[in-house]
């Protein structure tokens, strides 16, 4: 069965980096699909950040693009979220998802259960 | 970017109730639009990809349907497990995500 969980910290300041990991089992990352972070914030608005594929290449969301890295260890089965910059407007519950994108379908069909991470002082 | 929006925010219906919930576009999305479903302090489970495509394993109470900018999920009988919030992402450009629908028991 294939099962993504997040991890990292919980808080973090104003200004530093957010940093989070997903670790991915039953599925190898460079096998195929591409692996996204989306995050969904207070009142349930959610937002697609950003994956990295199979292969290696990265899409960001365009509003993020200044702030965002995605990275992988293909070694561990893991791919990482760095947001630069964060400040409250990134408090959030991120989740990290596979995402299957072929010819007209694309969905996200695996999830994490999420890490809620408050940006404050 | 393309704009989501879900009606209504809150719904409250009863056990065996045809349920509708609807997903507006800013734009044409082409059909390209997916439904989930969460429940509190789970992760969100795909239920319908490519507007009335019903993904393995989910009963087939759930339906969806629509075009252009305009799209409907149907629960043709409401079932108790079935309380959730339900949101809806098209992916015509970069994905995006609607609100979400809470739907309660009456």
């Amino acid at each position: 069965e294939i099962q993504l969980q997040e991890s990292g910290p919980g808080l973090v300041k104003p200004s530093q980096s957010l940093s989070l990991t997903c670790s991915v089992t039953g599925y190898t990352i460079t096998s195929g699909y591409d692996w996204s972070w989306i995050r969904k914030f207070p009142g349930n608005k959610m937002e697609w950040m950003g994956y990295i594929s199979y292969s290696g290449s990265t899409n960001y969301n365009p509003s993020l693009k200044s702030r965002i890295s995605i990275t992988r260890d293909t070694s561990k089965n893991q791919f990482f979220l760095q947001l630069n910059s964060v400040t409250t407007e990134d408090t959030a519950t991120y989740y990290c998802a596979r995402w299957e994108y072929s010819s007209y379908i694309s969905y996200f069909d695996y999830w994490g259960q999420g890490v809620m991470v408050t940006v404050s002082s | 970017d393309i704009q989501m929006t879900q009606s209504p925010s809150l719904l409250s219906a009863s056990v065996g109730d045809r349920v509708t919930l609807s997903c507006k576009a800013s734009q044409n999305i082409y059909k390209y639009l997916n439904w989930y479903q969460q429940k509190l302090g789970e992760a969100p489970k795909l239920l319908i990809y490519y507007t009335n495509s019903l993904q393995t394993g989910i009963p087939s109470r759930f339906s969806g349907s629509g075009s252009g900018t305009d799209y409907t999920l149907t629960i043709s009988s409401l079932q108790p497990e079935d309380v959730a919030t339900y949101f809806c992402q098209q992916y015509n450009s970069w994905p995006t995500f609607g609100a979400g629908t809470k739907l309660e028991l009456k």
